[in-house]
């Protein structure tokens, strides 16, 4: 079984950093891209960042490009998100997520963890 | 970035009734659009992948269908479980966009 879990999340200063992380299990690491998703308070659904299943290649939305930083760990099979220089608007719920399709960086997500929230406030 | 513009934004239907959410592409993206269904407090849940193929466990009355740069998730009747908000995703190229969201409601 798949599962995701998300924790580090907290209440930050505007400016501030944090880091997020992703213990996954139940499924070959290495062969899926994963991707971060944030829902604001009261908000649709926004992507935020993904990596292949190497690490190797990344992607990020516009509103965290240069700001925000994703990685992962196949020896602890963990996913993080480095989030530098937060914002207000950076509060939400954030999700990680894993792509269905194996050894492809694209594609719909078949699984999702409970989320982790970011405040972000002073 | 590639724009999925959803419609409608909130939608009050009755059990058993059909109801019908699009989002239209700004450009054109083959068939890489999903739809997923959240219920408050809880993650979002895949329903649709690839316009059309339903994930597997999800009941048959969802089902997807693409004209062009419009794609559309129809429930067929509707029942009380499917109260939910629903977004469509087009996963074609990064960054990757969600619809606005539809509210489903009574």
């Amino acid at each position: 079984e798949v599962q995701l879990l998300e924790s580090g999340g907290g209440l930050v200063q505007p400016g501030g950093s944090l880091r997020l992380s992703c213990a996954a299990s139940g499924f070959t690491f290495t062969n899926y891209a994963m991707s971060w998703v944030r829902q604001a308070p009261g908000k649709g659904l926004e992507w935020v960042s993904a990596a292949s299943g190497s690490g190797v290649s990344t992607y990020y939305a516009d509103s965290v490009k240069g700001r925000f930083s994703i990685s992962r760990d196949s020896s602890k099979t963990t996913l993080y998100l480095h989030m530098t220089r937060l914002r207000a608007e950076d509060t939400a719920l954030y999700y990680c997520a894993k792509s269905a399709d194996e050894y492809s960086n694209y594609g719909h997500f078949d699984n999702w963890g409970q989320g982790t929230l970011v405040t972000v406030s002073s | 970035a590639i724009q999925m513009a959803q419609s409608p934004s909130s939608l009050s239907a009755s059990i058993g009734d059909r109801v019908t959410i699009t989002c239209r592409a700004s450009q054109g993206l083959t068939n890489d659009v999903d739809w997923y269904q959240q219920k408050p407090g809880k993650a979002p849940r895949l329903l649709i992948y690839d316009a059309s193929s339903l994930e597997s466990g999800v009941p048959s009355r969802f089902s997807g269908t693409t004209s062009g740069t419009d794609f559309t998730l129809t429930i067929s009747s509707l029942q009380p479980e499917d109260f939910a908000t629903y977004y469509c995703l087009q996963d074609y190229n990064y960054p990757y966009t969600f619809g606005q969201g539809t509210k489903l409601e009574i």
